[in-house]
């Protein structure tokens, strides 16, 4: 089965703060994503990556930095934090970009204060 | 501008019942919608999926209705169950160019005892 693990689970800061969040992947899978979910949105694609080294802009890029160290670990970097980013962040992954099964983590609860 | 829209924001039925979940889209060129199925304190987890090219899809209780030509699908679940209680999102990818997922803003539902 899929495994996607991200950390910290929960993380407050202040207003321009500096934040990463980490995830990992198990799987050899292809494809990592970073999502956020807020009430009313569901879920918008952030940032994604097809391989160490690569990285394509979401929907909602604005204020993220992403960055993909190799095939299992994907990060991303709010290096200003600021309140409209408090938010709940998936990260996933898959192993093919077309109509590809998403493995989701459990998320990361993100506070800005 | 919301792309895939679903209702009800939030959705309670007894134990034993059918609850209706229904999503719409405007992108014709859509042509894959998963379901997606998210407990607190997870993240979401594949449930059930559609191509356009059916009108039904059935997986035990959980069956997918297509409309293609009004742009509509519905998630229904028979005889719900109390640990159905969950955030059902609908998601839609297109045949070409962006493949990205896009989701809705998902529809809690909650199966009383």
């Amino acid at each position: 089965e899929a495994a996607v693990t991200q950390s910290p689970r929960n993380k407050v800061t202040v207003t321009g703060g500096n934040v990463t969040l980490s995830c990992r992947q198990t799987n050899s899978h292809n494809y990592m994503y970073w999502y956020r979910q807020d009430t009313g949105h569901g879920l918008r694609l952030i940032h994604y990556s097809y391989g160490a080294g690569n990285l394509q802009i979401g929907d909602v890029p604005d204020g993220y930095k992403a960055t993909r160290t190799t095939q299992e670990d994907f990060f991303l970097l709010l290096e200003l934090a600021s309140p409209s980013q408090t938010s709940l962040y998936f990260c996933a992954s898959s192993d093919g970009a077309s109509q590809n099964t998403l493995y989701f983590g459990a998320g990361t609860r993100l506070s800005v204060l | 501008q919301q792309q895939v829209r679903q209702s009800p924001q939030s959705l309670t039925v007894w134990e034993g019942e059918t609850a209706i979940l229904n999503c719409s889209y405007e992108d014709s060129t859509f042509n894959y919608f998963p379901w997606y199925q998210q407990f607190p304190g997870e993240g979401p987890a594949l449930l059930i999926s559609i191509r356009s090219v059916s009108d039904k899809k059935e997986d035990g209780r959980f069956t997918i209705f297509f409309n293609k030509r009004e742009k509509k699908l519905s998630l229904h679940i028979t005889d719900s169950q109390p640990g159905d209680s969950a955030t059902y999102f609908c998601a839609a990818r297109a045949s070409s160019g962006s493949w990205q997922l896009i989701f809705g803003s998902g529809t809690q539902l909650t199966v009383m005892p």
